[in-house]
């Protein structure tokens, strides 16, 4: 079935270091791909998209490459600042059966300064 | 002016009462969702409207009941809450269910704990 699999946090780095978040994802087609932050006591907000293959979606210093040979959506970061600090979640929206949002488990990042 | 508002922000209520959480988005977006998120922070789709019409009802129990009075509001309405439903609820909205329009919109979240 159709699935989102992101990496477990939480995930705790020094401030300017380098940030990987993993996600891969299952479904049909090629559906278009999302990565939205949660910040404390926040909901959630967009982060940024790619919308088919190779297209690479960036923000605010984040970028994620759609890889359909590997279905994965990796963010990544070169340089992260404490105020980065929040649960990021890879999502993937679903046109089957209706229409949905499916969302990863979300992967909690602490930057330390 | 908030893009998607969901009143009220915080509600603690005894097990049994009944409740409601109002939504309002004010983008002129056609499709609007219930998300509810655990103390995990997992996030899953509740209910989902197009145009007012109930597209998506994700095996929630029926003391959750949607209402979408016009294509701006979706409210939901919780009977005899229990213990488990201690969450935070999230309302949403998108321009649509097609690729290129299913962007979505969060409120701010409503936590709601049942003592």
């Amino acid at each position: 079935g159709n699935s989102v699999t992101q990496m477990e946090g939480p995930v705790t780095l020094s401030e300017e270091a380098f940030l990987t978040i993993n996600c891969t994802y299952t479904a049909t087609g090629y559906p278009s791909l999302f990565w939205y932050v949660q910040y404390p006591g926040e909901g959630l907000q967009l982060l940024l998209k790619a919308t088919k293959a190779d297209d690479k979606g960036s923000n605010k210093g984040f970028e994620a490459t759609y890889r359909k040979e590997t279905t994965s959506f990796h963010l990544e970061k070169g340089s992260v600042q404490v105020s980065d600090s929040a649960v990021y979640f890879c999502a993937l929206p679903l046109s089957t059966g209706g229409f949905k949002t499916i969302f990863g488990a979300g992967t909690r990042l602490f930057v330390k300064a | 002016d908030t893009a998607v508002s969901q009143t009220p922000k915080y509600l603690v209520t005894q097990m049994g009462n009944d409740k409601s959480i109002k939504c309002e988005q004010n983008l002129g977006h056609d499709t609007m969702y219930w998300y509810k998120q655990d103390s995990k922070k997992f996030l899953k789709i509740m209910f989902s409207y197009n145009n007012k019409e109930l597209i998506i009802n994700e095996t929630v129990p029926n003391r959750f009941s949607p209402k979408s009075p016009d294509k701006a509001h979706l409210n939901l309405h919780i009977n005899s809450l229990e213990l488990g439903d201690s969450a935070v609820y999230f309302c949403a909205s998108s321009q649509g269910t097609d690729r290129g329009r299913n962007t979505i919109y969060f409120g701010e979240g409503s936590w709601l704990t049942v003592v």
